[in-house]
């Protein structure tokens, strides 16, 4: 069970747009900054989003991301077939002095 | 360019011990934290390890992992390591060194490195 909670999965048609969200607590979302990741099965995770809302050098602007409280969101527009990958969020836990990550969520582009 | 290369992974029985190196290139590691995380077969993301840059020696470790693995550095040679002993069926992972860039974000990863726990 991961400390950041992200759905398992989302899905939405290609030129559409899917939010990811990513739920944690005080000790974590909501007093650190988030990154965000995605991977391509068998692939490294490439950063796509650092300190809460800032795109990566290279990142096209189809993403987006904010954070509220303890809660984080990645937005995807536009779709396309290449976005299908896992998304992680992650960020630091002051209670356990660590490094956590969400569970990821598998984006599937119909 | 910058890049990190993992080696040092294999088959190991249970109890056993192995160490993983990470060799950075196109970057110099003193400048920068760097972390070892780990992905199950079929997984997601699990941090095992943090160690600070320069001469600064903070490190934190995962619980499922602290007592039995230990991370150091060598500067002369621009690479980290990943010491792990009493392994465990469940340390079953492909294992990746990261780069700290900012704030926790991650920007040059390793290919990862196979560790297989099995009897």
């Amino acid at each position: 069970q991961s400390v950041l909670t992200q759905p398992p999965s989302v899905s939405a048609a290609p030129g559409q747009k899917v939010t990811i969200s990513c739920s944690g607590t005080s000790s974590n979302i909501g007093s650190r900054y988030v990154s965000w990741y995605q991977q391509v099965p068998g692939t490294a995770p490439k950063l796509l989003i650092y300190e809460d809302d800032k795109r990566f050098s290279g990142i096209s602007d189809r993403f987006s991301a904010s954070k509220s409280g303890t809660s984080a969101t990645l937005d995807i527009t536009g779709l396309q077939t290449g976005d299908e990958a896992d998304y992680y969020c992650e960020t630091w836990d002051n209670s356990l002095t660590g490094v956590v990550f969400g569970g990821g969520t598998k984006l599937s582009v119909l | 360019q910058e890049q990190l290369v993992e080696s040092g992974g294999g088959l190991v029985k249970p109890g056993g011990s192995l160490r993983l190196s990470c060799a950075a290139s196109g970057f110099t590691l003193s400048d920068f934290y760097m972390n070892w995380v780990r992905q199950a077969p079929g997984k997601g993301l699990e941090w095992v390890s943090y160690i600070s840059n320069g001469d600064s020696n903070t490190i934190y470790y995962a619980d499922s992992v602290r007592g039995r693995f230990t991370v150091s550095r060598d500067y002369a040679k621009n690479s980290l390591y990943l010491h792990m002993s009493s392994l465990r069926v469940e340390d079953t992972a492909v294992y990746s060194c990261a780069r700290d860039w900012r704030h926790l974000a991650m920007d040059v990863w390793g290919q990862g490195t196979p560790v297989t726990v099995s009897s």
